[in-house]
């Protein structure tokens, strides 16, 4: 069981350097999201997509990109990293109808 | 604004006491109240609350809703290191199922 598998889960860029975050889940959930957790902060939306084909910002969207690949696919794209966008992110997936999330292992990113 | 405060955002105690975690939420369109418990890596979920379910227990883990107040606790009795954790709170509102999360509570259990 697979579940939400992110990729990588560390890196390191320098400023202005660009990356996509990968996340794919296999338990044919409908809704996908990205998140971010700094010290302090808890788990802050950065973008969702509740179905294929659909995608929506959430708290705090500046500065990123996503893409819902497919049902299963969905991706995190960060077009000039900042030192300010260091922080560990989370994929999740979900069923609608209150369902609780499934969490990736999450990715540790740093950007000098 | 939607919003969910967690309190205490910090606590230290020892092997055998019992802890209370506190969730408040200010939500329109309220749907669900979630707690994880988060430890090294990925948040790991622990219950989940709506208005047909107000009250759950898990062994030494229970959590309590109460919508006329807007809030919800987490308690754990007779707490192990093992407890030791972020402990997040979570609401689903509106008219899609994203969770919005408290920053959350940091507990420590010293033996």
């Amino acid at each position: 069981n697979a579940g939400v598998t992110q990729t990588p889960k560390f890196q390191v860029l320098k400023t202005g350097q660009s990356m996509t975050l990968q996340c794919a889940q296999d338990m044919n959930h409908n809704s996908m999201y990205w998140y971010r957790q700094d010290p302090g902060m808890g788990l802050r939306l950065i973008y969702y997509s509740a179905s294929e084909g659909t995608t929506d910002k959430g708290e705090v969207p500046n500065g990123y990109n996503v893409s819902r690949l497919n049902k299963r696919e969905f991706s995190l794209r960060l077009e000039s990293a900042a030192p300010s966008q260091t922080s560990v992110y989370f994929c999740a997936s979900s069923e609608a109808k209150n369902y609780g999330y499934t969490f990736g292992s999450g990715t540790r990113l740093t950007v000098v | 604004e939607d919003k969910v405060v967690q309190s205490p955002l910090s606590l230290v105690v020892h092997e055998g006491d019992t802890v209370t975690l506190n969730c408040s939420y200010e939500v329109t369109n309220f749907r669900s109240l979630l707690w994880y418990k988060q430890e090294k890596k990925a948040p790991t979920f622990l219950f989940m609350l709506t208005s047909s379910g107000i009250e759950k227990k898990s062994g030494r883990l229970s959590s309590i809703l109460d919508k006329k107040e807007l809030f919800s606790i987490l308690n754990i009795t007779a707490t192990q290191t093992g407890d030791s954790a972020i402990y997040l709170c979570a609401y689903s509102g509106g008219s899609n199922y994203k969770l919005t999360f408290g920053k959350g509570t940091l507990l420590t259990v010293n033996p």
